[in-house]
């Protein structure tokens, strides 16, 4: 099973900030990682697919980057409905695995 | 507008079961592969199982395989999680979430709300 480890757990940052949140994979997943958004009580949204890809509708701060074993997401200018956590995924091998989240939190 | 709602989970004891149902609408059900992925309380996100547009290819994770099996029914738009021998660490909500497939690879690009799943005696 690919192992994914989300780093830091908590990222603490002010409106307007840079978020930059790591992903790690235990093998190489290619391109084939996606990113998620969850806010309390709601279902996950798709964010980025592809490693690089904005879904439909999200807004351009966000980015994604990476391949192979790492990756990153970047919120570029966080906004008061970004804080949430953030899941990566990855579809390079069943069984499909996630990572164990970074919550952004407002400082 | 897609929708994808999620019923039938509750309380169960140990060792017990439980359907859950995930309705889809707004989209052709038909030509999509779909997932269930839970959550325990204060937790992840873990990927269930995986069944293809047709029902054909089916994938579980090792943490439930044998004891859950996914079907659908493509004239009823509906998918299905019928979950047996559950144990407490079965305890979470969960979500169905449509596959998007593109020439490069699959993602979760709708999700429904969630049913809660208890398992305690």
């Amino acid at each position: 099973e690919i192992v994914l480890t989300q780093s830091p757990a908590t990222l603490s940052l002010s409106p307007g900030e840079r978020a930059t949140l790591s992903c790690r994979a235990s093998q190489s997943v290619s391109s084939y990682l996606a990113w998620y958004q969850q806010k309390p009580g709601q279902a996950p949204r798709l964010l980025i697919y592809d490693a690089s890809n904005r879904a439909t509708g999200i807004p351009a701060r966000f980015s994604g980057s990476g391949s192979g074993t790492d990756f990153s997401l970047t919120i570029s200018s966080l906004e008061p409905e970004d804080f949430a956590v953030y899941y990566c995924q990855q579809r390079r091998k069943w069984p499909l695995t996630f990572g164990g989240g970074t919550k952004v939190e407002i400082k | 507008e897609v929708q994808l709602v999620e019923s039938g989970g509750g309380l169960v004891q140990p060792g017990g079961s439980l359907r859950l149902s995930c309705a889809a609408s707004g989209f052709t059900f038909s030509s999509y592969s779909m997932n269930w992925v839970r959550q325990a309380p204060g937790k992840g996100l873990e990927w269930v199982s995986y069944i293809s547009s047709s029902g054909s290819t089916i994938n579980y994770a090792d943490s439930v395989k044998g004891r859950f099996t996914i079907s659908r029914d493509n004239p009823k738009n509906s998918l299905y999680l019928q979950m047996d021998s559950l144990r407490a660490e079965d305890t979470a909500v969960y979500y169905c979430a449509r596959d998007y497939c593109s020439s490069t690879t699959c993602r979760f690009d709708y999700w429904g709300q969630g049913t809660l799943v208890t398992v305690s005696s």
